[in-house]
């Protein structure tokens, strides 16, 4: 079964400043992979995903991931945050041809500070 | 609508009374999933339709929850017998036939707080 891992509970950075989130998976087969933003109060959605082509993925609001299929990962970055970007991040996966729900991470708290 | 959408938005019960919470995906996904999320255990998967296709109910965490899709569209899904740990955040997404693969959309979710 795959597994995700966001190490990060909690991510605080000041306004303009870079940002990376990480997230790791488990999977002993290729896995497609997503991230998920939840503003306040708000519901989830999707922000970039990941399914074949090329490693780097971008989302129309700046920030990017890549995935290294060496190391299992598909962190998430930022080169310069804003005050709007602070949300809970999820990272997740789906496992191809097999069941169709996603596995999320515990998510990261993005806190943008002035 | 353009998006999934879910009723009600807030649902508060006692101990031991069930529940209907509503879904309504996207206009011509056949792909809907339910998904749970709570304080605890963060976001879990519940149960999953694709089209006529029997459900994957392997997430739904006793026999007191069942789910049902009506039409290929509308689905409801019932918790019985509520109990407090049941309280959570309940979330629909629906997708196109490619199953998810393209991204799911989700809608709002339901807060259901079992008293």
């Amino acid at each position: 079964a795959q597994s995700v891992t966001q190490l990060d509970s909690q991510v605080p950075v000041f306004e303009e400043a870079p940002v990376e989130l990480r997230c790791n998976y488990s999977s002993s087969v290729s896995v497609y992979l997503f991230w998920y933003v939840q503003y306040p109060n708000q519901g989830l959605q999707l922000l970039l995903k990941y399914l074949s082509g090329s490693t780097l993925v971008e989302s129309i609001n700046g920030f990017e991931a890549e995935f290294n299929k060496s190391q299992t990962s598909f962190h998430l970055r930022k080169p310069s945050v804003h005050i709007s970007d602070t949300a809970e991040y999820f990272c997740a996966v789906i496992l191809p041809g097999g069941r169709r729900a996603l596995t999320f991470g515990s998510g990261t708290r993005l806190q943008v500070q002035p | 609508g353009a998006g999934v959408s879910q009723s009600p938005s807030n649902k508060v019960t006692e101990k031991g009374k069930d529940v209907e919470l509503r879904c309504d995906p996207i206009s011509g996904h056949t792909a809907l999933y339910w998904y749970r999320q709570s304080l605890g255990q963060g976001l879990e998967f519940l149960i999953y339709f694709q089209g006529n296709s029997a459900p994957d109910k392997s997430g739904l965490p006793s026999d007191r929850f069942s789910a049902e899709r009506t039409g290929g569209s509308v689905s409801t899904l019932t918790i019985q017998r509520t109990q407090q740990e049941d309280s959570a955040v309940y979330l629909c997404a629906s997708s196109s036939a490619r199953g998810g693969e393209v991204g799911q959309f989700f809608g709002p979710g339901t807060r259901l707080t079992v008293l």
